[in-house]
C-alpha cells in the first residue's frame, strides 16, 4: 500500500540555519505531495503542496521538490526563525482523496 | 480558514462510556474525515464521508463509528470507550482542490 516515510526527529538548529527535513513515499500512479505544519497546541495547517512531478511547492520561504525518480519530497528552508518551530508532516493523496501522512519530524529553533 | 470547528475541544471520560465528537463546517464541502493522532503515528484515518449517510472506514476504524445526516456535521461516537482510544481528534474537509484538506482545531480525549 501507499506510504509515507519521514526523517525522525527531533530536529534541533539554531536561528538562520539551513534547513532539511526528508520525506519519501510509496506510491502508484502520481499522487499529490503536501507538507503540513502544527504550532504547539493547535491543528494542522496546509505548508506548501505540488502535483505532479517536478513541480516545486513554495510558502513562508519553505520549498519542497516532487522528484519522481527518487520518490522524494524534501522539505527545506534557508534559514530558520524560533517562530518556525513546530512539527512537520509530510502526506501523499490517494486517488480517492485520502490523505497518508509520515509520522511527523519535530522542529525546535534555538535563538 | 475553511470554517471547521470542533467539540468538546477537550473531554475527560471514563472506561465504558459512550462519547460523541462533533465537526462542523460552514461551506458545504462533500468530503470530511475523522483522524487521530498519536505519537510516532502521524495522523491516521478513522472514518471518512464522501455525502449525507454516506460512510466508509479508514485504516484505525474498530471501536469508532460515524454518522452524517447533515452536509455541515460529521459525527464521531465511541460507542464505549477505551483507554486506547485517548488521542487527539481531528476532523477535516477535502476542498476539492488537489485533494488539499483542512483541518479543525482539534479535541483532545482522555479515557481514565
Amino acid at each position: 500500500g501507499n506510504s509515507v516515510t519521514q526523517m525522525e526527529g527531533p530536529v534541533t538548529l539554531s536561528e538562520e540555519a539551513f534547513l532539511t527535513i526528508n520525506c519519501t513515499y510509496t506510491a502508484t500512479g502520481y499522487p499529490s505531495l503536501f507538507w503540513y505544519v502544527q504550532y504547539p497546541g493547535e491543528g494542522l495547517q496546509l505548508l506548501l503542496k505540488a502535483t505532479k512531478a517536478d513541480d516545486k511547492g513554495s510558502n513562508k520561504g519553505f520549498e519542497a521538490t516532487y522528484r519522481k525518480e527518487t520518490t522524494s519530497f524534501h522539505l527545506e528552508k534557508g534559514s530558520v526563525q524560533v517562530s518556525d518551530s513546530a512539527v512537520y508532516f509530510c502526506a501523499l493523496s490517494e486517488i480517492t482523496g485520502k490523505l497518508i501522512f509520515g509520522q511527523g519530524t519535530t522542529l525546535q529553533v534555538k535563538p | 480558514d475553511a470554517g471547521i470547528t470542533q467539540s468538546p475541544r477537550h473531554k475527560v471520560t471514563e472506561t465504558g462510556t459512550p462519547v460523541t465528537l462533533r465537526c462542523h463546517q460552514t461551506e458545504n464541502h462533500r468530503y470530511m474525515y475523522w483522524y487521530r493522532q498519536d505519537p510516532g503515528h502521524g495522523l491516521r484515518l478513522i472514518h471518512y464521508s464522501y455525502g449525507v449517510k454516506d460512510t466508509d472506514k479508514g485504516e484505525v476504524s474498530d471501536g469508532y463509528s460515524v454518522s452524517r445526516s447533515k452536509t455541515e456535521d460529521f459525527l464521531l461516537t465511541l460507542e464505549s470507550a477505551t483507554s486506547s482510544q485517548t488521542s487527539v481528534y481531528f476532523c477535516a474537509i477535502n476542498s476539492g482542490r488537489n485533494n488539499e484538506q483542512f483541518f479543525g482545531p482539534g479535541t483532545r480525549l482522555t479515557v481514565l
